[in-house]
């Protein structure tokens, strides 16, 4: 159980498109998910907190109108990076806290990596 | 301001060696700590976590950790590697949010393990 499923996998665009990436849980219900961007060879940086039905909470630095999220139902999450750019190339994970037991545990995508050209 | 320290970017270990994975974290409250691994190119799996207790957890694929408040610690350690363990480990400490809930994750900048044969 606890399974995220993260869409697509690996995403290649052109410069000033925009590319959405989607977050499931597969088996459960997540009122909170999380994206994270990570560069090469290093931690995971958390862009924004994502609940079902509000605004996401973005973190410091973390332009909103350039990655836009939407938490539309309890299953599923959208990051939006808007008018993709070279510096916008990373692997971007998302994560989607549990329920009852499983509450105090963040459950991970496989991730996408996105590379504009 | 929380923070997870995991002093050893890059660690090499024979096959069948033991392992030990250093973390040590900033935290103003009980923390909850977790260990996630890694692999090339993939998401994060949940190792082990530690809420209360026991301070010794058992974790999967033959896993544990200690976690010492008074070294605020969470050393991850194997006794026997294998060479199917080398990843990316990564270290995070969890805020609370709303009362127990687990909230956002504060992650360390991982440790790469390298298992010889």
């Amino acid at each position: 159980g606890a399974v995220v499923s993260q869409h697509p996998s690996w995403v290649i665009c052109k410069s000033g498109t925009s590319v959405k990436i989607e977050c499931r849980s597969l088996d459960f219900q997540a009122t909170t998910m999380f994206w994270y961007r990570q560069f090469p060879k290093q931690s995971l940086m958390l862009m924004a907190t994502s609940n079902e039905g509000s605004k996401a909470t973005y973190e410091q630095g973390v332009e909103k109108d350039k990655f836009l999220i939407n938490h539309a139902s309890l299953t599923l999450s959208t990051l939006t990076v808007t008018s993709a750019h070279p510096e916008d190339s990373s692997f971007y994970i998302c994560s989607a806290r549990g329920q009852g037991s499983g509450k105090n545990i963040q459950y991970f995508g496989a991730g996408t990596r996105l590379s504009v050209l | 301001a929380q923070s997870v320290t995991q002093p050893d970017i890059h660690i090499t270990v024979s096959e069948g060696a033991s392992l030990e994975l250093r973390c040590n974290y900033s935290y103003g409250a009980t923390p909850y700590l977790f260990w996630y691994v890694q692999s090339p190119g993939q998401g994060l799996q949940l190792l082990l976590k530690y809420f209360s207790g026991d301070t010794l957890v058992q974790g999967i694929k033959g896993f544990e950790a200690e976690f010492k408040r008074s070294q605020s610690s969470f050393n991850l350690r194997k006794p026997s590697v294998h060479w199917s363990d080398a990843a990316e480990y990564f270290c995070a400490v969890g805020a609370q949010w709303r009362g127990s809930t687990l909230g956002r994750l504060y992650f360390g900048r991982g440790t790469q393990l390298t298992v010889w044969p």
